[in-house]
């Protein structure tokens, strides 16, 4: 099993410009989630879904649309990108989204470093 | 007040160490308490959970959680070197909404 895979791995973009962060699980988990890591403030979620067909906003949404396009895949599209979105980007995927912790551990992807100038 | 607070190191302890990681947290709603390990330029890995107060160990590691004072810990004992890495506390309500992680603290265990 390959976990959580995200392409690309790294990234640079002008401002302005558009792109699509791919991320793909394969172990049949339910819940996908994206975060954006930036120093001194951990780990921010952006969106999650809790199933396949639904979306949600997470903590800072802005500038940001995701597609959960089956329930493998999950992506991040920057429509107009900015400087102030150059961060490490993670997706995640847990099994669901009970409260029950050992349900909700999640697995994390290796990241996309991305740039924009 | 940020929700969740971490020192962020750099923690520098020789191998063999006993380290001590905390965080403390202002949402008194908080119940499930999470820690997690991230190598360098890797995502995080979780390493232990528990729930409410209390402690729980596995191997050399101990988590322990005092909510009357909103305060973390994770303890790593014999640490070394391979324990390098950037710890992340994460935690969340009983219905897994407001999942917070904190910003971490970067360990280094010198041989």
């Amino acid at each position: 099993n390959a976990g959580v895979t995200q392409t690309p791995k790294f990234q640079v973009l002008k401002t302005g410009q558009s792109m699509t962060l791919q991320c793909a699980q394969d172990m049949n988990h339910n819940s996908m989630y994206w975060y954006r890591q930036d120093p001194g403030m951990g780990l921010r979620l952006i969106y999650y879904s809790a199933s396949e067909g639904t979306t949600d906003k997470g903590e800072v949404p802005n500038g940001y649309n995701v597609s959960r396009l089956n329930k493998r895949e999950f992506s991040l599209r920057l429509e107009s990108a900015a400087p102030s979105q150059t961060s490490v980007y993670f997706c995640a995927s847990s099994e669901v989204t009970s409260g029950r912790v050992e349900e909700e551990t999640q697995y994390f992807g290796p990241g996309t470093r991305l740039l924009v100038l | 007040q940020k929700e969740v607070e971490q020192d962020p190191g750099p923690l520098s302890v020789p191998e063999g160490a006993i380290v001590s990681l905390n965080c403390t947290y202002s949402n008194s709603a908080f119940q499930y308490f999470m820690w997690y390990r991230q190598y360098s330029r890797k995502g995080p890995e979780l390493l232990m959970y528990t729930y409410s107060s209390g402690n729980k160990e596995d191997g050399r590691f101990t988590a322990q959680v005092d909510k009357s004072s909103k305060y973390i810990s994770l303890f790593i004992r014999d640490s070394q070197p391979s324990d390098s890495a950037t710890y992340l506390c994460a935690m969340t309500d009983n219905y897994g909404q407001n999942f917070v992680f904190g910003p971490g603290t970067r360990l280094s265990v010198l041989p």
